[in-house]
């Protein structure tokens, strides 16, 4: 079975602030796919990144930076000098080749409040 | 990535009538995916959804309840039938786009309320 776990339900935290948010995730694949969504206010799904199992490399993308860890089964993802317009719910999702990639099991999500 | 639309962006309906939710993809695309997600919950797929066969249902829903077209390559409809407050929810339609394996775009979502 697959499942995803984002055990922190809401995080705050100051302008300027780094934030973490976890992943932990479970699956019997070899070959799987993880994702970052961050859902703002509005509802909108806003898809930030796409990790493959056989690529183990961090990635940043401006303040944001992804750290993927086999071992532990873990995607966290990191926000460096957090804004306010970072504020929204963010979604760690999985799919893997078992479902032929079709569906996304999705974690139950991080609320970031950010304050000024 | 695939532009997605969603009609109606949100609507307030009665307990037992139905609501048909639009999706219109900018390209044609093979899958097409819808979601709910329930107030303050996480997203839970409901059915995929092929062009020219039936659509798939994930375990707790079922067709009479959530009856799915997909006439074309670029557009599908999600009806929910004999509404209830539970079924007050957002709904979104996905796609898959970029390569082959499973880079997923969400549609802005409807938001509904069953009153």
């Amino acid at each position: 079975a697959q499942k995803v776990t984002q055990a922190q339900t809401e995080i705050s935290v100051v302008e300027k602030e780094d934030v973490t948010l976890d992943c932990v995730y479970e699956t019997r694949d070899t070959t799987y796919y993880l994702f970052w969504y961050k859902q703002p206010p509005s509802g909108e799904l806003v898809f930030l990144i796409r990790r493959n199992s056989f690529d183990e490399q961090n990635e940043i993308s401006g303040r944001y930076s992804w750290n993927f860890q086999k071992s532990t089964s873990s995607f966290n993802f990191t926000i460096t000098a957090s804004q306010v317009v970072d504020s929204a719910v963010y979604f760690c999702a999985l799919s893997g080749v078992y479902t032929g990639f079709q569906k996304l099991v999705f974690g139950t999500g991080t609320r970031l409040l950010v304050s000024p | 990535s695939a532009v997605i639309s969603q009609k109606p962006s949100r609507d307030i309906c009665q307990r037992g009538t139905s609501l048909t939710i639009q999706c219109q993809v900018d390209s044609q695309v093979t899958m097409m995916f819808w979601y709910r997600q329930q107030p303050g919950q996480s997203l839970t797929l409901i059915a995929t959804a092929n062009q020219g066969s039936e659509a798939t249902y994930e375990s707790g829903f079922v067709i009479d309840k959530f009856p799915i077209s997909r006439p074309n390559l670029t557009f599908s409809t999600l009806t929910v039938s004999n509404m209830s407050p539970e079924d007050s929810s957002i709904y979104l339609c996905s796609v898959r786009g970029g390569d082959a394996y499973n880079e997923q775009f969400f549609g802005p979502g409807t938001r509904l309320t069953v009153l």
